[in-house]
């Protein structure tokens, strides 16, 4: 069966990085690619970004270029989801969702993993 | 970005209701619409894709409709299991955009 297994619960002070890992098994990891999504205490859903596992193309949502950063490791279908410069109000549980475009994201995310909570706090 | 907007932010009903929930879009996205369902503590669940498409396993009380710019998700029988936070979002743009939810609480 698919499933997707984050990494921890993580407590980070502001300006420190955060890297969530989400590995993947139950399926061909490189036949789809990876989606972020991140939910800050009682808000909603916002997309964060999307990685082909097939050849490693990204796509970052704008509000977050350049602070964020989106890797894969075939070799252990594990994808990486690092995000620097952190301030308060990146404090969310972040998902990974299995999107089903490989090359191009297809948009939408039928399995996602049990989520992180990153907390920033000094 | 897209801006996608929900009706109402919150609703009241009962076991066996029919229930009807908005999803608006700034600008057209075709069917280019995804429905997720949320509990508390749970990573969200997709119900329906392409606007219309029923994802593998959902109940079939569970339908949604509309393209361009206006959506809506029904539920055609509320059952106990359908309490949760349901969200829309458009992938019409490279830029993804999710609505703001809709809490179905029990009345």
């Amino acid at each position: 069966q698919v499933q997707l297994v984050q990494s921890g619960a993580e407590v980070k002070k502001p300006g420190a990085s955060v890297k969530v890992s989400c590995k993947a098994s139950g399926y061909t990891f490189t036949s789809y690619g990876i989606s972020w999504v991140r939910q800050a205490p009682g808000q909603g859903l916002e997309w964060m970004g999307w990685i082909s596992a097939y050849n490693g193309n990204t796509n970052y949502a704008q509000k977050l270029q350049g602070r964020v950063t989106m890797t894969t490791d075939t070799s252990t279908s594990t994808a990486y989801m690092e995000l620097r410069s952190l301030r308060s109000d990146d404090t969310a549980v972040y998902y990974c969702a299995r999107d089903w475009g490989a090359v191009d994201s297809s948009g939408y995310y039928d399995y996602w993993g049990q989520g992180t909570l990153v907390t920033v706090s000094s | 970005d897209i801006q996608m907007t929900q009706s109402p932010s919150t609703l009241s009903a009962s076991v066996g209701d029919r229930v009807t929930i908005t999803c608006r879009a700034s600008q057209s996205i075709s069917s280019w619409l995804a429905w997720y369902q949320q509990k508390p503590g749970k990573a969200p669940k997709l119900l329906i894709y392409k606007a219309s498409s029923l994802e593998s396993g959902v109940p079939s009380r569970f339908s949604g409709s509309g393209s361009g710019t206006e959506f809506t998700l029904t539920i055609s029988s509320l059952q106990p299991d359908d309490f949760a936070t349901y969200y829309c979002q458009q992938y019409n743009s490279y830029s993804l955009t999710f609505g703001g939810g809709t809490k179905v609480e029990i009345k």
